[in-house]
Parts: structure tokens; C-alpha cells; sequence
């Protein structure tokens, strides 16, 4: 069955340094991966996806993934964080395409002025 | 959220009511689902429909009722029989890619459920 792991709850970083928020999958196949933010009490926006082609994808507010098959990850960057970057962050995994996804647990992004 | 409706925002349940919740998208999008958001747990699917009239259950679709009598509306009901319903609720649509592709799903703005 396919899974994805967040393994940080939790992730600080100071405005302006560089942020990586950790995605792993299992699942058999080629994946379709994807990126989710939440803030506060509101529905989740999407962020970027890979499908296939290159390992770098970029996506909205200048976040950016790589797509790393040996490793079976998927982290999520930015180069230089923003305090307005402060949110939930969700990772998502589809094994064949239009299935349902299946959510990481998320990792609560705080960016520190 | 743009295209996805979702309502009401907060609903109240007393015990043994069965409550409505309701998702309408204006994307003309084929599938649509439900989500039950718990804090530290992620999301969990509780049903989705890829075309009117037909839906599946997901992972956590016991004390749950769902139709799709309109491609635009996706009603879930929680049943008296969802003992602890508290909960989040996310409705999101996607269109159906006839090639290999996995379409994005966009989400609503959700529904916070609470129980007296």
C-alpha cells in the first residue's frame, strides 16, 4: 500500500536562511507527488507537483521540490524564508493517475523574524 | 479556495443527529471527495465520486453518507452512527485525466464540526 512519511513534526527556521521541509513515499510504481500548504482554518492551496521529466520542480511563492527516486523522496525548499511562510505543509502521493491521494501528516513550518 | 464551496463554516451536532455538510464546485470537474482533518493525523479519506451517481468509499467511510445526484454538488452526511465526529472537513474536486497523468486536486475552505 502507498504511504508517505513526514518525519518532522515541527520545523523552525530564521527568516531569510534557506528551508527544507522532508517528504518520503512508498508506493509501487512511478508516483505522482505533490505539495500542499494550510494555513490556519482554511482549505489547503496547492503548492507544485511532479509527474514526470525533471527532478527539480518549481511551484508558487518560490518553493521548489526534488524528486529523488533512490531515495524515494520528495523535500520541499525555499531559499530564503519568509515569516508570511509560517503554515502546514502536506505532502501527498498517488500511485496510478486519478486515484486518491494519500496524505502525509504534515509538518508545521515556523518562521522566526 | 477559488471554485469550491463549502458550508457552512462551523456546524453544531447534538447527540444522535444526523447532520449535512455541503461542497459545490463550479470547475466543472469530474471527481470530487471528502476529507476528515485531525490534528497530527493529516488527512483521511472518507468518500470520493469520479462521475454522477457513483462513489467509493475511502479509509474511514463508516458513519458517513454521501451522493452525487449533480456533477457540481457533493453532499456528506454524518451520521448519529459517527461517534466522535469532531472534526475538520475538506471537500476538493479534480478533473479526470484520460491520459497518464494525475490531475491536482483543489480544495474547499472547509467545515469545522463540533458536538454539544
Amino acid at each position: 500500500a502507498q504511504s508517505v512519511a513526514q518525519p518532522e513534526d515541527q520545523v523552525n527556521v530564521a527568516e531569510g536562511n534557506p528551508l527544507t521541509v522532508k517528504c518520503t513515499y512508498s508506493v509501487s510504481g512511478n508516483p505522482y507527488l505533490f505539495w500542499y500548504v494550510q494555513y490556519p482554518n482554511r482549505g489547503l492551496q496547492f503548492l507544485l507537483k511532479y509527474i514526470t521529466g525533471d527532478n527539480l520542480v518549481k511551484g508558487s511563492y518560490g518553493f521548489e521540490a526534488e524528486f529523488n527516486k533512490s531515495q524515494t523522496s520528495f523535500h520541499l525548499k525555499k531559499p530564503s524564508a519568509l515569516v508570511s511562510d509560517s503554515a502546514l505543509y502536506f505532502c501527498a502521493v498517488s500511485p496510478t493517475g486519478n486515484t486518491p491521494l494519500v496524505f502525509g501528516k504534515g509538518t508545521r513550518l515556523s518562521v522566526i523574524a | 479556495d477559488g471554485g469550491i464551496t463549502q458550508s457552512p463554516k462551523y456546524l453544531f451536532r447534538k447527540e444522535g443527529q444526523n447532520v449535512t455538510l455541503s461542497c459545490e464546485q463550479n470547475l466543472n470537474h469530474d471527481a470530487m471527495y471528502w476529507y476528515r482533518q485531525d490534528p497530527g493525523q493529516g488527512l483521511r479519506l472518507i468518500y470520493y465520486s469520479q462521475i454522477v451517481n457513483d462513489f467509493q468509499k475511502g479509509d474511514i467511510a463508516e458513519g458517513y453518507s454521501v451522493s452525487r445526484e449533480k456533477k457540481e454538488s457533493f453532499p456528506l452526511t454524518v451520521t448519529s452512527a459517527q461517534k466522535n465526529p469532531t472534526a475538520f472537513y475538506l471537500c476538493a474536486s479534480s478533473q479526470i485525466d484520460k491520459g497518464q497523468g494525475q490531475e491536482t486536486q483543489y480544495f474547499g475552505p472547509g467545515t469545522r464540526l463540533l458536538v454539544l
